[in-house]
Parts: C-alpha cells; structure tokens; sequence
C-alpha cells in the first residue's frame, strides 16, 4: 500500500541554518504530496502541496520539489528562525481515495 | 470562519467510563476524517466520511470505538468502554471535493488530548 517514510528527528538547528528534511514515498500512479506543520498544542497545517511531478511547492520560505524518479519530496529551507520550531509531516494522497498517508513526523528545534 | 472544531480539548477518565469526543466541520465542507495521534504508532486515519456516509473504517482500532455522522455540521467519535491505550491525541479533519485531482487540503482542528486513568 501507499506509504511515506522521513527523516527521523529531533533535529536541533540554530537560527539562520539551513533546514532539510528527507522524504520518500511509496505508490501506485502518482499521488499528490504535502507536508504539514504542527505548532506546540496545535493542529495540522498544510505548508506546501505539489501535485504532479517536477512541482515545487513553497510557503514561507520552505520548498519542496515532487521527484518522480527518486520518488522524493524532500523539504528544505535556507535561513530558519526561531519560529519554525515545530513538527513537520510529509504526506501523500492516492488519486484513488481521500486518505492522507503521513510520515511518523519530525521536531524541529531551532535556537536562538 | 471559525476553523474545524472540536471539544472538549481536554478529556481524563478512568478506564471503563464512555468518552464523546466532538466535531463540527467548516461549513460547506462534504469530507470529515479522524484521526489519532501517539507517539508510538503516529498520525492514524481511524474513519472517514463523506456527505455523513462513513466510507472507510478500516482504521477503527476495535468495537469499542465507533464514529457517527448524523449531519453535515456534527461527527462524533466514541469510546466505550476506555482503556488506558486510547490515551491520545484526537484530531478531526474537514475538506471539500473541489477538484478531481486530490490535492485538496484537509483543515484540521485543534485536537482532543484524551487521557484514559
């Protein structure tokens, strides 16, 4: 069936690093992939989606390019602050269906 | 608009005891998912609907859990009787089928911290 694994945390960066987070997945056709955000008590939040292959989806300075051939969608951003202390999913959707497949998540810690 | 809701936000109970957890949709949306959240097994899809239909229950852990849809506007999720292993977090999700193609995004609510003594 369809799955996502990424990059296994925590990871802890200081303010300005650049940010990279690993993600791959596995599936029939070519699903839509997303990564979401969840702040400290919060709910899930979609930061960038791409749909078909070669999409870059960006939001607030994070980017993510759909891989067809590696199957890949690997996040990254250049100059994190503290703001972006959060933990980020990545997730696919099968034209099949309405199911959201997430990846186990990954905290990011980033100090000042 | 308000966002996908949901309370309470936060639930103890003893083990045994019947646990409601509530959602309300944003409105106009024909699509409501929930979810649970543990550290040991992540984000897991435990049912979905669409226009109040359950379409996929696959994810319902047991009998002691079921999931109800009696309007568009209102989901709840049931514990009964609860153990201490559906201590969790509890998110509902909402969308709408605007397009054909899927990249739809599911809003998601705040989540219910449920702890089970």
């Amino acid at each position: 069936g369809d799955s996502v694994t990424q990059m296994e945390g925590p990871v802890t960066l200081s303010e300005e690093a650049f940010l990279t987070i690993n993600c791959t997945y596995t599936a029939t056709g070519y699903p839509s992939l997303f990564w979401y955000v969840q702040y400290p008590g919060e709910g899930l939040q979609l930061l960038l989606k791409a749909t078909k292959a070669d999409d870059k989806g960006s939001n607030k300075g994070f980017e993510a390019t759909y891989r067809k051939e590696t199957t890949s969608f690997h996040l990254e951003k250049g100059s994190v602050q503290v703001s972006d202390s959060a933990v980020y999913f990545c997730a696919l959707r099968s034209l099949r269906d309405y199911k959201l497949s997430f990846g186990a998540g990954t905290t990011v810690t980033v100090r000042a | 608009d308000a966002g996908v809701i949901q309370s309470p936000r936060h639930e103890v109970t003893e083990m045994g005891q019947e646990v409601t957890l509530r959602c309300k949709p944003i409105s106009g949306h024909d699509y409501l998912f929930w979810y649970r959240q543990t550290m040991m097994r992540g984000l897991e899809l435990l049912i979905y609907f669409n226009n109040n239909v359950p379409i996929d229950d696959s994810g319902m852990p047991e009998d002691r859990f079921s999931a109800k849809m009696p309007n568009a506007s209102f989901s709840t999720l049931k514990i009964q009787p609860s153990e201490p292993r559906d201590s969790a977090v509890y998110f509902c999700a909402s969308t709408s089928d605007v397009t054909a193609r899927g990249d739809n995004e599911q809003f998601f609510g705040p989540g219910t911290r449920l702890t089970v003594l």
